[in-house]
């Protein structure tokens, strides 16, 4: 079974500029997340999708921030202007879960590899 | 909120001798707990997790945690720890039932001497 994919895996830029990120969930999995690791710290979620509508995205910084998950399958993450305290991983996880299961199987959170992302 | 705690940022062990890791956590009810590795330039890799029932709980990779109440902790132990073992790991939490978002604590970087 293929996992969770990301890309880029690397990417450079300068504050102001743009940048966009893509995840491939594994096949099936209902449940979306994006989370920010900053160096030394734990992840701290972004944004969650339950097919393609959000659950939750109190913790994302919208003024410049956005994020969607068109067709339920893949999902962008766009920062846009970046800004220095926005270098991060950026790590993507999905889960089968599909509305109010309580099977507690499908919580289950897969990791994808993470986009590393340093504005300078 | 729920919170985690993980009070040692890094800890140096031999290879062959056994290791605990700590986590702490804050929350009223059970929560649900997680344990994570990562290895350099790779993404969470889930060790074991804790739902209800047995408070010992066996995980992947000969890893083994354990659910305490009255201490609000759930502590990673290894009996004897490898090389492949170098990598950081963290502790999260869920709030559960129907609450699956993960908090992380800040984690612990193990190092592995030969």
């Amino acid at each position: 079974e293929a996992g969770v994919a990301q890309s880029p895996r690397y990417k450079i830029i300068e504050k102001r500029q743009s940048v966009a990120f893509w995840c491939n969930p594994i096949s099936g999995h209902a449940t979306l997340y994006w989370y920010q690791q900053i160096l030394g710290q734990g992840p701290k979620l972004l944004i969650q999708f339950q097919n393609n509508g959000v659950v939750d995205d109190s913790q994302l910084p919208k003024d410049r921030f956005s994020a969607e998950r068109l067709k339920g399958v893949d999902s962008t993450l766009k920062i846009q202007p970046a800004k220095l305290e926005d270098s991060a991983v950026y790590l993507c996880a999905s889960s089968l879960r599909r509305g109010t299961s309580v099977n507690l199987y499908q919580e289950t959170q897969y990791f994808g590899p993470g986009t590393r992302l340093l504005v300078l | 909120a729920q919170s985690v705690t993980q009070p040692d940022i890094h800890i140096t062990v031999s290879e062959g001798a056994s290791l605990e890791l700590r986590c702490n956590y804050s929350y009223g009810a059970t929560p649900y707990l997680f344990w994570y590795v990562q290895s350099p330039g790779q993404g969470l890799q889930l060790l074991l997790k804790y739902f209800s029932g047995d408070t010992l709980v066996q995980g992947i990779k000969g890893f083994e945690a354990e659910f305490k109440r009255s201490q609000s902790s759930f502590n990673l132990r290894k009996p004897s720890v490898h090389w492949s073992d170098a990598a950081e790991y963290f502790c999260a939490v869920a709030r559960g039932p129907n609450d699956y978002k993960l908090s992380f604590g800040a984690g612990t970087t193990v190092t592995v001497r030969a």
